[in-house]
């Protein structure tokens, strides 16, 4: 069955300091990569989609994530971040089976949590 | 104002009764979709629906019921044949041939 795996399940950081959170999926065929932010007492928010194209993908508040097929592997970035980041973050993935619908498959969820 | 209404925020229920979540959505996007979020384990997928009267079981549809009637709703019934239903629970929307989905602000039920 296909799945996401999220390695860490709570970081700590403080302000300034970079950050990168694992995700790691297994399937072997097409897919579109997410990675969604819940702050708290939030929606869900979208903070950046691959879908195709360049591999290194921009989203917002300076975040950004690498697609490495070989790997499997939709890593989030941000080189310095700030309190206002403590955030729960999923990885999700969106694999295309024989239907096309493609069901949304989430990972674990880190806790970001950033030290003033 | 568009976007996706969840009701109520809080919900606490009896062991042993039914309970109907509501998800109602003006976005026009054709699939709804509800999922469950426990900590530690992310979001997993209770049932969902890409056209009006028609819904798909999702990886963990046992105890839950649904239905689509309208475009604009989706509603969930946690059934008390669930073993373990306190849980955050979130229904998310998709448009047609757009794989991003977008979600609502979520019921957290509390069965006591």
């Amino acid at each position: 069955a296909q799945s996401v795996s999220q390695h860490n399940h709570h970081v700590i950081l403080s302000e300034a300091a970079s950050l990168e959170l694992g995700c790691n999926y297994s399937y072997g065929g097409t897919v579109n990569l997410f990675w969604y932010v819940q702050y708290p007492g939030q929606h869900l928010q979208l903070l950046l989609k691959y879908f195709s194209g360049d591999p290194l993908v921009k989203g917002i508040k300076g975040f950004e994530a690498e697609f490495i097929k070989s790997k499997f592997s939709f890593n989030l970035r941000k080189p310095s971040v700030q309190w206002s980041d403590t955030a729960e973050y999923f990885c999700a993935v969106n694999a295309f089976f024989s239907s096309n619908t493609g069901k949304l498959i989430f990972g674990q969820g880190t806790t970001l949590q950033v030290k003033p | 104002d568009g976007g996706i209404t969840q009701s109520p925020k809080y919900l606490f229920r009896k062991e042993g009764q039914n309970v109907t979540l509501s998800c109602e959505q003006n976005l026009n996007h054709d699939a709804m979709y509800w999922y469950r979020q426990d900590p530690g384990q992310g979001l997993r997928l209770i049932y969902y629906s890409q056209i009006v009267n028609d819904f798909q079981k999702g990886d963990i549809a046992e105890g839950y019921s649904v239905s689509r009637e309208k475009k604009e709703s989706f509603p969930l019934t946690v059934t008390s044949a669930q073993k373990n239903p306190t849980a955050f629970y979130l229904c998310a929307t998709s448009a047609r041939g757009d794989h991003e989905q977008f979600f609502g602000p979520g019921t957290r039920l509390t069965v006591l």
